[in-house]
């Protein structure tokens, strides 16, 4: 089942924060996170597993409720390279048919 | 650039026909999995494979089908193609530890435009 992700869509000036949410109905493995910049493929920013943890690196980063099966990722003084669409993508449990499914995305743009 | 080769990546054709997307996965990796994007939507996963066998699918048409051959690399296959099959096709492959997936890589995906 397809997660949640909010919002849909956000608009910041450069230096702002926002916060991208990411919800699943079923218990989580893992979840993941992506940035596709337009016409080009995702590239991935990071993963946490199950057991609740945060990760970031630069002014990014993420945390992982396993008890409410939501992730967020933090996105801090943001800069026009930060524009795109974000994606989280959860894994339900690790096995031999490890998938993604992905949320339908939050497109964020940053201006001056 | 990720690693992941995909070809061709443009491809348009017309309704009815047959078209075949091809993937090499980025050296080592195992697992390939295929995405189907339609104008400014989300990624469907469509069908993973793990070292030449078939291992998840998702809300793959019966039109398609897919196989990873020996080398690792892998084909779309898409038949009797309509006009809602036009969408962008992304092949992804990564590690799997212990059963789980790491950082997966996205090839620059084909676009497909049925006319």
């Amino acid at each position: 089942q397809q997660p949640v992700q909010s919002p849909q869509a956000v608009i910041l000036r450069e230096g702002e924060d926002a916060v991208i949410n990411c919800s699943s109905s079923k218990a989580l493995y893992s979840v993941h996170w992506y940035r596709q910049k337009h016409g080009e493929a995702p590239v991935f920013l990071m993963i946490l597993l199950k057991g609740g943890e945060q990760k970031g690196h630069d002014k990014i980063s993420a945390s992982f409720n396993e008890k409410k099966q939501q992730s967020s990722l933090y996105l801090t003084a943001s800069q026009l390279s930060y524009s795109g669409t974000y994606f989280c993508g959860t894994e339900i449990e690790a096995g031999t048919a490890s998938k993604l499914t992905f949320g339908t995305g939050t497109r964020l743009q940053v201006t001056l | 650039d990720s690693g992941v080769t995909q070809t061709p990546k443009h491809l348009i054709t017309a309704t009815g026909q047959r078209v075949t997307l091809r993937c090499s996965p980025r050296s080592g990796d195992l697992s390939v999995y295929w995405y189907q994007q339609s104008l400014d939507q989300g990624l469907q996963f469509l069908i993973q494979y793990y070292n030449g066998e078939e291992r998840a699918k998702g809300n793959i048409l019966e039109r398609f089908s897919a196989q990873q051959f020996p080398d690792l690399h892998s084909e779309l296959n898409l038949s009797s193609l309509e006009l809602g099959d036009s969408a962008l096709y992304f092949c992804a492959s990564s590690v799997v530890i212990q059963g789980a997936m790491t950082e997966a890589f996205f090839g620059q995906g084909t676009r497909l435009t049925v006319v």
